[in-house]
């Protein structure tokens, strides 16, 4: 069983502040993670993905995240944000094994201010 | 390669009506899955398949609901005797190799039953 847990529906920060997007998961392997974003009207795009090679992760524009096994977390971070990053972005968590099935957590809705 | 592509993008239907959704995933990907996102949710796991073969279904797809991929390239999902809460959007993607594979996901089809 699998299954992932975005700890915030909504974020809010200013334009060139960082960004943090908290997600815990819970897997009976060892799992594969991933970030997703979907901004309004858009398909979903792959952020960033870890499958068990370096536990700090660095995705595209700007964005990485650190797999933590000890705490179960993949949190998602930004050093600086831009008003293009106001998105939806997705927690997925995923096991190994012939029934690969990805788990999207609920979503944050990140909100970027002027 | 030029993506998963579905169709269509938006249907509106009345209530007690069938519909019917295509997905046209990459070419090489031989793993399809269906999801369905509604307003503020992460996408929830329908069904997926391996080639042809349907591999499995969600709790969430009642018997009013139909997915196939005959020959393995395209899948379509039929929803029969459409109701209210049926209303969703249809995300369909596509992977080349499960296990540690990103989704590659179509932009979606949504669904609105009045």
């Amino acid at each position: 069983a699998q299954s992932v847990t975005q700890l915030d529906s909504h974020v809010s920060v200013s334009e060139g502040t960082p960004v943090l997007l908290r997600c815990n998961y819970s897997s009976s392997y060892s799992p594969s993670l991933f970030w997703y974003v979907q901004h309004p009207n858009k398909g979903l795009q792959l952020l960033l993905k870890y499958t068990s090679a370096a536990t700090l992760v660095k995705g595209i524009n700007g964005f990485e995240a650190e797999f933590k096994k000890s705490e179960t977390s993949f949190h998602l971070t930004k050093p600086s944000a831009h008003m293009s990053d106001a998105a939806e972005y997705f927690c997925v968590v995923s096991g190994p094994g012939g029934s690969y099935i990805p788990t999207f957590g609920r979503g944050t809705s990140l909100i970027v201010h002027p | 390669d030029t993506g998963v592509s579905q169709n269509p993008r938006h249907k509106i239907t009345k209530r007690g009506q069938n519909v019917t959704f295509r997905c046209d995933p990459i070419s090489e990907h031989n793993r399809l899955y269906w999801y369905r996102q509604t307003l503020g949710q992460g996408p929830e796991f329908l069904t997926y398949f391996q080639n042809e073969a349907q591999l499995e279904k969600s709790r969430l797809l009642s018997d009013r609901f139909s997915a196939e991929r005959p020959k393995g390239s395209f899948s379509t999902l039929e929803i029969q005797r459409t109701e209210q809460g049926d209303s969703a959007m249809y995300l369909c993607a596509s992977i080349e190799l499960a296990n540690t594979g990103e989704l590659f996901f179509g932009e979606g089809s949504r669904l609105t039953v009045l």
